[in-house]
């Protein structure tokens, strides 16, 4: 079965703190990566993606990704109140340019004023 | 320019019923998948659709079934309702790289 592990949460972050986001992965052929920010009501917006080994910026957000260790991460610098939401990180299972993503069950953020 | 478009908004059936649920891709994309949300999971794939076949399927029984138009534009389809099909219904349309959700549709089974 191949799984995407998050940590549920909660996870409390001061305002202007960095939160660190995690998610691992079962399954070494995953080629694409996906962070995505999910409002309370509100569906998934698409935030991060990455797909070599590395760090990506962009803006406050940095998406992290190791496939040796199957790891992935974000991290969201200077935090903001709008930063508290659920995000979820999305594996791709899909083959021959088909997506199939496979979703962690998303680590609900609180960022505190 | 449009995003991805759901519709309904919100739907209630009843144990038995049939639902068809509809969405419209983001100008430019080519593939829509469905997605299933239960409150506190992370979604679940359904199936794909790409020049109007299902391109991938994920673990849900027959009773979903979809069908994608010349014009891209997507259907669900649940027949047989259950309680546990209550759930938010996610259409996300791609053409290469992330996929982009809809607003949803929220279904609930009485």
């Amino acid at each position: 079965q191949k799984e995407v592990e998050q940590n549920s949460g909660p996870l409390s972050v001061p305002e202007g703190a960095i939160a660190s986001l995690n998610c691992t992965y079962s399954d070494r052929g995953s080629q694409s990566f996906f962070w995505y920010r999910q409002y309370s009501g509100k569906s998934p917006e698409l935030i991060m993606s990455i797909y070599s080994n590395g760090d990506k910026e962009d803006g406050r957000f940095t998406a992290q990704l190791n496939k040796a260790s199957q790891y992935v991460s974000l991290l969201i610098r200077d935090s903001q109140p709008s930063d508290s939401a659920t995000y979820l990180c999305a594996v791709n299972w899909g083959f021959q340019g088909a997506q199939k993503l496979v979703f962690g069950q998303g680590t609900r953020l609180t960022i505190n004023p | 320019d449009a995003g991805v478009t759901q519709s309904p908004t919100h739907l209630i059936k009843t144990r038995g019923q049939q639902v068809t649920l509809r969405c419209s891709p983001k100008s430019g994309h080519d593939t829509v998948s469905w997605y299933q949300q239960a409150l506190g999971q992370g979604p679940q794939f359904i199936f794909q659709y790409y020049e109007e076949e299902e391109r991938q399927r994920g673990n849900f029984p027959d009773r979903f079934s979809g069908h994608q138009f010349p014009n891209y534009s997507s259907e669900l389809n649940v027949n047989a309702l259950l309680l546990g099909d209550s759930a938010l219904y996610l259409c996300a349309s791609s053409n290469t790289g992330g996929e982009y959700f809809g607003p949803g549709t929220r279904l609930t089974v009485t």
